[in-house]
């Protein structure tokens, strides 16, 4: 079955202790991407990965890094986490960026973070 | 800035009534315009996706329609029912999804 991975569902944390959460899909998409979901601020980007060895930045990636390093697997990694990056997290992925395409986004379940 | 919104914020209707969901967009110059759905503490699950050169898409008792020349999408749910209660949002696609902060439905039996 097409699908996104996400581990763990849940997790439940302390301040300053890293944490990385895993993402993994078998569709062999090139573009991959993180997600942070608020209420109230809905869905922001985190940062997104265009192809192996290839991130960047999305809209809020302060408190955050990622890595590359195979085409299926795109992780999540918090060296310090604090509180306010307790959230609803994203994974997702698509044959490509989506300008001009015709792909549609294929997202994981979700993973739910508290920070204390 | 490309900024995406659903009006309404939330709809209650009874079962089996028809009902509309919008989706509007600042920058009509968008790739694909794509609905979701979300039932609570859930995953996003993909409904529609409109191609820039579509301008409808049909699946089961939806119907996702998109106007870019006015900016906006619809979402058209025909014949509601329960288990259709949940988050919908839209999300256009360029580079990066931006979504909607989404239209919250119930649909009452």
């Amino acid at each position: 079955e097409a699908q996104v991975t996400q581990n763990p569902r849940y997790l439940i944390t302390v301040t300053g202790k890293k944490l990385t959460v895993t993402c993994s899909q078998n569709m062999n998409h090139e573009y991959m991407s993180w997600y942070r979901q608020d209420p109230g601020l809905g869905l922001r980007q985190i940062y997104y990965s265009m192809n192996v060895e290839v991130t960047d930045k999305g809209d809020v990636p302060e408190g955050y890094k990622v890595s590359r390093k195979e085409k299926r697997n795109f992780p999540l990694i918090l060296e310090s986490p604090s509180p306010n990056q307790t959230s609803l997290y994203f994974c997702a992925s698509s044959p490509d960026r989506g300008e001009g395409a015709n792909y549609g986004y294929t997202f994981g379940s979700g993973t739910r973070l508290t920070v204390v | 800035k490309q900024e995406v919104t659903q009006i309404p914020a939330a709809l209650s209707v009874p079962e089996g009534e028809n009902l509309v969901l919008n989706c509007s967009f600042t920058d009509s110059a968008i790739y694909n315009l794509q609905w979701f759905r979300q039932d609570p503490g859930k995953g996003l699950t993909s409904l529609l996706l409109i191609q820039s050169s579509q301008r409808e898409q049909t699946s089961g008792r939806l119907n996702a329609s998109l106007d870019k020349s006015s900016g906006r999408s619809t979402l058209y749910i025909a014949a509601s029912q329960p288990g259709d209660s949940a988050t919908y949002l839209c999300a256009h696609q360029g580079g990066k999804l931006i979504f909607g902060q989404g239209t919250e439905l119930s649909v009452k039996p």
